[in-house]
């Protein structure tokens, strides 16, 4: 069965980076997008990024663009989102989803984010 | 980027009831919408795809409607757990974005 496991959420200082990564299982990793979504406490969701199958693109929302990097090892199974310049707003539940594509169909249960000093 | 908006912003209903949910989008998406359901504390879950796809194992009492810019998500007869928040999402343009969700709580 598909899965998606997220870790690396931490709590960090405002202006430092930190690395989140999703690792999946049971499908053919190589062949779905990757996204991530986050949900700030008490919020809605918010789309983060996607990754191409391939890597071979990579779009960002307005928020995040600049500082956040998505990136993928088909080799590994895993999906990074690279978080640079944090902020206050970055606090959240990070999401890693499947790419179906127009749709998000498989999820994880998230990862948690808390910039704070 | 396209903008999604829902209405209405919450609601209160009876197990039972038929319930309407509305998405509209800033510009045309097409059939481009999604539907999720997300309980508190778990992560969203996909109901429908493409406007009217329903996922599979999702009851028949959900169903999906709409083009263009204005969709519909309606539940035929509203079951206890049923009560959620719901979230639209576009996937016409490479940025998804969602809409900013609707909870249906009990009256």
């Amino acid at each position: 069965q598909v899965q998606l496991v997220e870790s690396g959420g931490t709590v960090v200082q405002p202006g430092r980076s930190l690395r989140l990564s999703c690792a999946a299982s049971g499908f053919t990793f190589s062949a779905y997008g990757m996204h991530w979504v986050r949900q700030a406490p008490g919020k809605g969701l918010e789309w983060v990024a996607v990754i191409w199958y391939d890597g071979s693109k990579k779009y960002y929302a307005d928020s995040v663009k600049g500082r956040f990097t998505i990136s993928r090892d088909n080799s590994q199974n895993t999906v990074y989102l690279q978080m640079s310049s944090l902020r206050a707003e970055d606090t959240a539940l990070y999401y890693c989803a499947r790419g179906s594509g127009s749709h998000l169909d498989y999820w994880g249960q998230g990862t948690r984010v808390t910039i704070s000093s | 980027d396209i903008q999604m908006t829902q209405s209405p912003s919450s609601l209160s209903a009876s197990v039972g009831d038929r319930v309407t949910i509305t998405c509209r989008a800033s510009q045309s998406i097409t059939n481009y919408l999604n539907w999720y359901q997300q309980k508190p504390g778990k992560a969203p879950k996909l109901l429908i795809s493409a406007a009217s796809s329903l996922q599979s194992g999702v009851p028949a009492r959900f169903s999906g409607s709409g083009s263009g810019t204005d969709f519909t998500l309606t539940i035929s007869s509203l079951q206890p757990e049923d009560f959620a928040t719901y979230y639209c999402q576009q996937g016409y343009s490479s940025l998804f974005t969602f809409g900013p969700g609707t909870k249906v709580d009990i009256k």
